[in-house]
């Protein structure tokens, strides 16, 4: 079965402490990205990333950090530096360089700052 | 960089009547505008897609229009149903190079049956 599986679904965490998200997809797509959900903000562009080995700064990447040492994989981790944490997080994917970009989205990690 | 504004940000109808979302963008570079679907607790998934060299898309009883002059596009949902109760997300971007997906901020559409 073909997708992006993002884990874990529920996260807790402690302020101060670092946190890092899974993101894996098995579409062989080249592009890779971090979005932000928030209530009335849409979503907001963490990181991306075109190929293996480099990435790009979103509109929102204080605080965060990401790497992509495989294709497949793509994992953020959210930093004690990030001063409002609690959000939706969503992973997606695309074919990148193609003419139409759409986006295959996983289904998500809460993340809850205790 | 790209700037998408969505209005309205909540919108009610009637099960059968149309509902109308627009969206303009800022960069003009910009060539290719997607819609999303996300329904409550879901992931996001594309319903339609319109590029720049095109004005109209229709698929069923959605429809999509694009205004390169104006940068403005705009969902259409005919005849709704409470299955079309959702968020809607526009976005825009430019798939050749480095590709970024800008979205807006969401339309929550509530159906009433």
């Amino acid at each position: 079965d073909g997708g992006i599986t993002q884990s874990p679904k529920y996260l807790f965490r402690k302020e101060g402490q670092n946190v890092t998200l899974s993101c894996e997809q098995n579409l062989n797509h080249d592009a890779m990205y971090w979005y932000r959900q928030d209530p009335g903000q849409g979503l907001r562009l963490i990181y991306y990333s075109q190929i293996v080995n480099d990435f790009q700064k979103g509109d929102i990447a204080e605080g965060y950090s990401v790497s992509r040492e495989k294709k497949e994989s793509f994992p953020l981790t959210v930093t004690s530096a990030q001063k409002n944490p609690t959000a939706f997080y969503l992973c997606a994917s695309s074919v990148g360089q193609a003419l139409t970009g759409e986006l295959f989205f996983g289904e998500g990690s809460r993340l809850t700052v205790l | 960089g790209e700037n998408v504004e969505q209005h309205p940000s909540t919108l009610s109808v009637q099960e059968g009547d149309s509902a109308v979302i627009k969206c303009t963008y800022s960069d003009s570079a910009s060539n290719y505008f997607p819609w999303y679907k996300q329904e409550l607790g879901k992931r996001p998934q594309l319903i339609i897609d319109i590029r720049s060299n095109v004005g109209e898309k229709k698929d069923q009883r959605i429809a999509v229009t694009l205004n390169k002059t104006a940068k403005h596009f705009s969902l259409h949902i005919t005849e709704t149903q409470p299955e079309d109760s959702a968020v809607y997300f526009c976005a825009a971007s430019n798939p050749g190079g480095y590709q970024k997906v800008t979205f807006g901020i969401g339309t929550k559409l509530q159906v009433i049956p």
